[in-house]
């Protein structure tokens, strides 16, 4: 059965940092490209970013560029969002979410991870 | 950047109701459309990808129709599980992503 697990969330300062995980199972992580999604207290999804399976390559929103690193580790069957200089607009659930191996799409997500950006 | 326009934002139907909800992009996309159901504190789970190919396990009052701009996901005979927020999201721009605002569909 996939599993996505996210972890880190929690309350953090404007301008501060925070490190969510996603711990996969179930499948064969290395052979999967994985997302970061987004959502705001009572609003739609936000894409956030991309890699690859490889991790070679990477894209962000507007929104976060600059700021949030995504990364993985195949050996740990792990993805990360490293999230730097954080902003009241950040505060959202975040969301893993695995790109399906032959379209485009997310067929499995996580079940999410709070983080709140408040002084 | 891709846009996506769902309408309407929200939808009172009764159990037994067909309903329509419909997402307009700013440009072709082709077929890359895909409809995600969630339910309140819960994660989003596929429904239809490829605008109308429905994924394994949905049921098939769930029907997804439309290429190039205008797309529907239309649900025949709502049932009381039904009622949720749906989305629509574009992968034309693959990997590079845009979603819908949401139609939450409430009993009446």
């Amino acid at each position: 059965e996939v599993q996505l697990v996210e972890s880190g969330g929690g309350l953090v300062q404007p301008g501060g940092s925070l490190r969510l995980s996603c711990a996969a199972s179930g499948f064969t992580f290395s052979s999967y490209e994985m997302n970061w999604v987004r959502q705001a207290p009572g609003k739609g999804l936000e894409w956030v970013s991309y890699i690859s399976s490889s991790g070679s390559t990477i894209y962000y929103a507007d929104s976060v560029k600059g700021r949030f690193t995504i990364s993985r580790d195949n050996a740990k069957n792990s993805l990360y969002l490293q999230m730097n200089s954080l902003r009241a607009e950040d505060t959202a659930v975040y969301y893993c979410a695995r790109t399906h191996s032959s379209g485009w799409y997310f067929d499995y997500w996580g079940q999410g991870t709070l983080v709140t950006v408040s002084s | 950047a891709i846009r996506i326009t769902q309408s309407p934002s929200s939808l009172s139907a009764s159990t037994g109701d067909r309903v329509t909800i419909t997402c307009r992009a700013s440009q072709g996309i082709s077929s890359y459309l895909a409809w995600y159901q969630q339910k309140p504190g819960k994660a989003p789970k596929l429904l239809i990808y490829a605008a109308s190919t429905l994924q394994s396990g949905v049921p098939s009052r769930f029907s997804g129709s439309g290429s190039g701009t205008d797309f529907t996901l239309t649900i025949s005979c709502l049932q009381s599980e039904d009622f949720a927020t749906y989305y629509c999201q574009q992968y034309y721009s693959y990997p590079m992503y845009t979603f819908g605002q949401g139609t939450k569909l409430e009993i009446k």
